[in-house]
């Protein structure tokens, strides 16, 4: 069994600051690991995913997140957040079907920027 | 390049009604299809994948159905729909691996517009 966990679902921050976005996940075998961003009335964009290797992946628009084995997390962070980065972000676990992999989606936290 | 196409992009129907949400992706063959299901509040929650014309494999019980009549097309339908379906619908595609077995490998999912659905 497995299920991914993002204990803040709303989170608030100012332009500028930095964010950091918290995922927790409980899986039997080595994850697969990734972060979507979905804007509003949009669908998902894959930010960035962790298969192996170096534990601090770096993805598009700036974030990156780090892989923690030992404490079965792998947050994300922007050091400085644009006005666009306002948005809904999921937390996501791959795990090996047939031919292809299924994601498990956590329940996704917002973000709003202020300025 | 790829494209993936979903609609309706809304939809209000009656408690009751039939329901068919249509997904065609474009530049790409023998893709991997799924179907979403986002509801208020929650993340995602897989309902369908389909590894290719008329296979269709269900994540869970539900009221909804799914087919691939075409490589490229991929439809979600009710018979009847509850209140419980409303929801934001989301499609998605990858590249099939071409060798199963691969662990090493991942195919992103690359996902629609979305169609969001509310039943009244």
């Amino acid at each position: 069994a497995q299920s991914v966990t993002q204990p803040d679902i709303h989170i608030t921050v100012s332009e500028g600051a930095s964010l950091e976005l918290r995922c927790n996940y409980s899986y039997g075998a080595t994850p697969y690991l990734f972060w979507y961003v979905q804007s509003p009335g949009q669908g998902l964009q894959l930010l960035l995913k962790y298969f192996s290797g170096d534990t601090l992946v770096q993805g598009i628009k700036g974030f990156e997140a780090e892989f923690k084995r030992s404490q079965s997390s792998f947050n994300l962070r922007k050091p400085s957040v644009h006005w666009s980065d306002a948005a809904e972000y999921f937390c996501a676990v791959g795990r090996r079907s047939s031919n292809d992999y299924k994601l498990s989606f956590g329940a996704g936290t917002t973000v709003t920027v202020r300025a | 390049s790829q494209t993936i196409h979903q609609w309706p992009a809304t939809l209000v129907q009656p408690v009751g009604s039939p329901l068919s949400l249509e997904c065609t992706v474009e530049g790409t063959s023998n893709p991997n299809l799924y179907w979403y299901r986002q509801a208020a509040g929650r993340g995602l929650q897989l309902l369908f994948y389909s590894v290719g014309i008329g296979q269709i494999s269900s994540e869970v019980p539900q009221n909804l159905s799914a087919s691939r009549p075409q490589d490229r097309q991929f439809i979600l339908s009710s018979k009847k729909l509850l209140l419980s379906d409303s929801g934001f619908y989301l499609c998605a595609w990858s590249v099939r691996s071409e060798t199963s077995g691969r662990l090493n490998s991942y195919n992103e999912q690359f996902f629609g517009p979305g169609t969001r659905l509310t039943v009244l």
